[in-house]
């Protein structure tokens, strides 16, 4: 699975957009894109995920570059709960093996200030 | 909708003791189950996966086993535990290209 790098942390202000960046300039082309976040001491919580074309959901938007190499996670409207780290995971599509690992690298730690 | 349940949430126990964690799904059927462990300050490891009942996989030789007694249920043991044991478990399920997890089982082994 393509590395992934992430800047280490990121404060946005409460009601601003936070725009979380990756680079993922080795992806395949039959690797997604998953976003997740962890909020302390809670499991990792799925966000959106693409393959080329830029997603949203009630949660985010995924925008994906032309040339897939990176991408940037948009949560709309910050608020304090949305306060964590984000992971950005680069993977092939589940192809049927029972093992599927997902590999979490460090994130980006977001504070959402007040 | 579904949603995944683990217990204990947390739980200090001594070396050498039995472990018992539960994970159950409800709202699906026949899912794939995933137990990870997450040290503290690094990222998840993959530890056992099952793809049905009494299916399991082992990703890490180790003092941990695991067993899927029912569809819907998946329990991570062990007879004895080690201090490098403590950590946060997760349980995920997986739908399609996706996995879900469940809110974890802080361990501190003692």
């Amino acid at each position: 699975d393509a590395k992934t790098t992430q800047p280490t942390s990121m404060d946005c202000a409460e009601g601003r957009a936070a725009n979380l960046p990756c680079n993922h300039s080795t992806i395949s082309g039959n690797e997604y894109v998953y976003w997740y976040r962890q909020i302390h001491s809670q499991g990792p919580q799925y966000i959106i995920h693409g393959l080329k074309n830029n997603e949203t959901n009630e949660m985010a938007s995924l925008i994906i570059t032309e040339d897939r190499k990176s991408s940037t996670l948009i949560l709309p409207h910050a608020t304090l709960r949305d306060t964590a780290v984000y992971y950005c995971i680069v993977r092939v599509a589940y192809s049927g093996a029972g093992s599927y690992q997902l590999t979490f690298g460090k994130g980006t730690k977001l504070s959402v200030i007040p | 909708s579904q949603t995944i349940h683990q217990w204990p949430a947390t739980l200090v126990q001594p070396v050498g003791s039995p472990l018992s964690l539960e994970c159950t799904v409800e709202g699906t059927s026949n899912p794939n189950l995933y137990w990870y462990r997450q040290a503290a300050g690094r990222g998840l490891q993959l530890l056992f996966y099952s793809v049905g009942i009494g299916q399991i996989s082992s990703e890490v030789p180790q003092n941990l086993s695991a067993s899927r007694p029912q569809d819907r249920q998946f329990i991570l043991s062990s007879k004895k535990l080690l201090l490098s044991d403590s950590g946060f478990y997760l349980c995920a399920w997986r739908r399609e290209e996706t996995q879900y997890f469940g809110p974890g089982t802080r361990l501190l082994v003692l």
